[in-house]
């Protein structure tokens, strides 16, 4: 049962634009989300997080908005750079450190 | 962010033997570190939590006895793999957390296994 999905394994953007990358979960009792930046061989470099007593978050060029009705998150980029390219996992956990991970989304912004 | 180290990043050993990963926090003190697996174009699934002092939880389908956990002090935890398989090969990770109560868990830079 995977409790936590994200249902594009891809995503190309231009370099500029905006990267969007959607996560859907399906366990009511999460309460803080987290997104992470992966690439191949290497440990999970934290972006950003929201708890979910809020419904967006904003750091730089990371936004991350929560739709607590719809169980959905999602990551906003922008602009998108070249440098952004990696695989975005993102991450759940109710009242603990114990994250349920997602099954990632591949961004590749083009230059 | 804080630093978690893990070592070492790539390991090959025979089919048999063990394999002793660590896992530490260089600049604060974790109270808790998980064991993570990561197999080729999946999810990090969670194996088990390991908190200082005690003994690990394992997630439900892991092996206790084949993943030996141990995490002596606040900044190291240690995953062994016992009597390895060529199906245990794998990118193992750990993260760290228990700074100042944020909710964020640090990653170190994860282990490559294989077992041959």
């Amino acid at each position: 049962d995977q409790q936590v999905k994200q249902n594009s394994p891809s995503l190309s953007v231009q370099e500029g634009r905006i990267s969007i990358l959607n996560c859907d979960y399906t366990n009511s009792m999460f309460d803080y989300f987290l997104w992470y930046k992966k690439y191949p061989a290497e440990g999970p470099t934290f972006l950003i997080s929201i708890s979910s007593i809020k419904d967006k978050n904003e750091d730089g060029r990371f936004t991350v908005f929560l739709n607590k009705s719809a169980k959905h998150l999602s990551l906003h980029i922008v602009p998108s750079q070249p440098g952004d390219s990696a695989v975005y996992f993102c991450a759940a956990a109710s009242g603990t450190y114990k994250y349920i991970f997602g099954t990632g989304t591949r961004l590749k912004v083009l230059a | 962010g804080a630093v978690v180290s893990q070592h070492p990043s790539w390991v090959i050993c025979k089919s048999g033997t063990s394999v002793k990963i660590e896992c530490r926090s260089l600049d604060f003190q974790a109270t808790t570190m998980f064991w993570y697996r990561q197999f080729p174009k999946q999810s990090l699934m969670l194996m088990a939590t390991s908190n200082e002092g005690s003994k690990a939880t394992y997630e439900q389908g892991v092996e206790k006895d084949k993943f030996l956990i141990n995490h002596a002090s606040l900044t190291l935890s240690t995953l062994t793999v016992t009597s390895a398989h060529p199906e245990d090969s794998s990118f193992y990770i750990c993260s760290a957390s228990g700074q100042g109560g944020v909710r964020v868990a640090f990653f170190g830079q994860g282990t490559r296994l294989t077992v041959v």
